[in-house]
């Protein structure tokens, strides 16, 4: 059963510019979340989608926005790029949004420079 | 205050020891405990997943949950080079799917 794929893997931008990540969730997954990973403060929550409708959304600015398509797949989208935008941004899906058993797993991330 | 803490080490053992690896939240609706193994430039992995308070046990390694004391741990026995990783706990609510992490304790296991 294949994993929670993410891509690009690597990227580098200029301030300013914009980027959109993709990430495709395991198999049979309806919950996709997206968490930013940087050495100062760790994994934080940016948001989640579920059946194509975001149900929690994290402390971020309005730059960060995300969808999800009919198929589970999902995308995020950072606009203005600014250098504090530098960080591991990681996907993760589950079967479900909350509940008894549910668990999330991650993709391997997209590593994103701003420069 | 963070919800979660967790002493971001570095840790270093040599092999075979017993590894130990903590954190306190202070969010009492937190029910449901999970430890993620994170190697470098990799995703975080699902090590452990416990509900409420308790054991679980899983090959080498032991999670512990004390809700009480809002404090969980996780256990390495007969640690081994390919246990240097990132540890990452995490939590949620019974309700929701957001989950709560640690910024992660750095284990290194020398030969």
């Amino acid at each position: 059963k294949a994993g929670v794929t993410q891509t690009p893997r690597y990227l580098i931008k200029t301030r300013g510019q914009q980027v959109t990540l993709s990430c495709s969730p395991i198999s049979g997954h309806r919950s996709v979340s997206w968490y930013q990973q940087t050495p100062g403060q760790g994994l934080q929550f940016l948001f989640e989608y579920f059946s194509e409708t975001q149900r929690n959304k994290g402390n971020f600015p309005g730059r960060f926005s995300g969808r999800q398509f009919s198929n589970s797949r999902s995308e995020m989208n950072v606009s203005t790029l600014e250098l504090g935008d530098s960080a591991l941004y990681l996907c993760a899906s589950s079967w479900a949004t909350g509940g008894a058993g549910n668990t999330i797993y991650f993709g391997e991330g997209s590593w994103l420079t701003v420069v | 205050q963070k919800e979660v803490e967790q002493d971001p080490g570095p840790l270093s053992v040599p092999e075979g020891a017993i590894v130990s690896l903590n954190c306190t939240y202070s969010n009492s609706a937190f029910q449901y405990f999970m430890w993620y193994r994170q190697y470098s430039r990799k995703g975080p992995e699902l090590l452990m997943y416990t509900y409420s308070s308790g054991n679980k046990e899983d090959g080498r390694f032991t999670a512990q949950v004390d809700k009480s004391s809002k404090y969980i741990s996780l256990f390495i026995r007969d640690s081994q080079p390919s246990d240097s990783a990132t540890y990452l706990c995490a939590m949620r609510a019974n309700t929701g799917n957001q989950f709560y992490f640690g910024t992660g304790t750095s284990l290194t296991v020398i030969p």
